[in-house]
């Protein structure tokens, strides 16, 4: 079974500085790995997907991860952030077998102080 | 396209009553999921749809939850009796068969549920 610890259930940075988000996963086969965001009363849109290839993965809105298998690790990071990033973000887990569901951690919300 | 249509988008009831969320996925998408979103802790799947199939229910209380696809595109999930800790929203998801773990998903907005 697999399984998404995220470090953190809230983190506070300033407008501008560094954004780094915490997850790391558990998983018996290759993982698949994806970060959603969720803004206040509205559902959770993709920001990024791992799933071969590359180890380092852009999304949206400025947003980069890297899966890092020896440290079973794909953290969230931005190098700058916006008032506008203020959300919630969640760490996501399944595998390369269509039908497995996907499997969330608890989430961090992120605060953008100006 | 259009996105996943979910309604209502709130639901205020009291405990004992039942209630019923539905859910329009994407067209074309035969995988279809509902997840509970607990205030503070991430979304946990209550059941998963492939066409009019159930894929897995394994976490869904079925003494008291039911959700149904008969047709292979919208889904209802019911909650009946209600209990104070239903209080949730609740996310419909839909994805391209055998897909899911390479696109992701899309999601609602959601049903916010609230149980006095």
């Amino acid at each position: 079974a697999q399984s998404v610890t995220q470090l953190g259930s809230h983190v506070s940075v300033s407008e501008g500085a560094l954004v780094l988000l915490r997850c790391n996963y558990s998983s018996s086969v290759p993982p698949y790995l994806f970060w959603y965001v969720q803004y206040p009363n509205q559902g959770l849109q993709l920001l990024l997907k791992y799933t071969t290839g590359a180890t380092l993965v852009k999304g949206i809105n400025g947003f980069e991860a890297e899966f890092k298998k020896s440290e079973t690790s794909f953290h969230l990071t931005k190098p700058s952030a916006h008032m506008s990033d203020a959300a919630e973000y969640f760490c996501a887990v399944t595998t390369n077998s269509g039908n497995t569901p996907l499997v969330f951690g608890k989430g961090t919300r992120l605060s953008v102080i100006a | 396209e259009a996105g996943v249509a979910q309604s209502p988008r709130y639901k205020i009831i009291e405990k004992r009553q039942s209630v019923a969320f539905w859910c329009n996925p994407i067209s074309g998408h035969a995988t279809l999921y509902w997840y509970q979103q607990i205030l503070g802790q991430g979304p946990k799947l209550l059941i998963q749809f492939q066409n009019n199939g159930v894929v897995d229910d394994s976490q869904l209380p079925k003494d008291r939850f039911s959700a149904e696809r008969l047709k292979g595109v919208d889904s209802t999930l019911k909650i009946q009796p209600a209990k104070l800790e239903d209080s949730a929203v609740y996310l419909c998801a839909s994805s391209l068969p055998g897909t899911g773990g390479v696109y992701g998903y899309t999601f609602g907005s959601g049903t916010r549920l609230t149980v006095v």
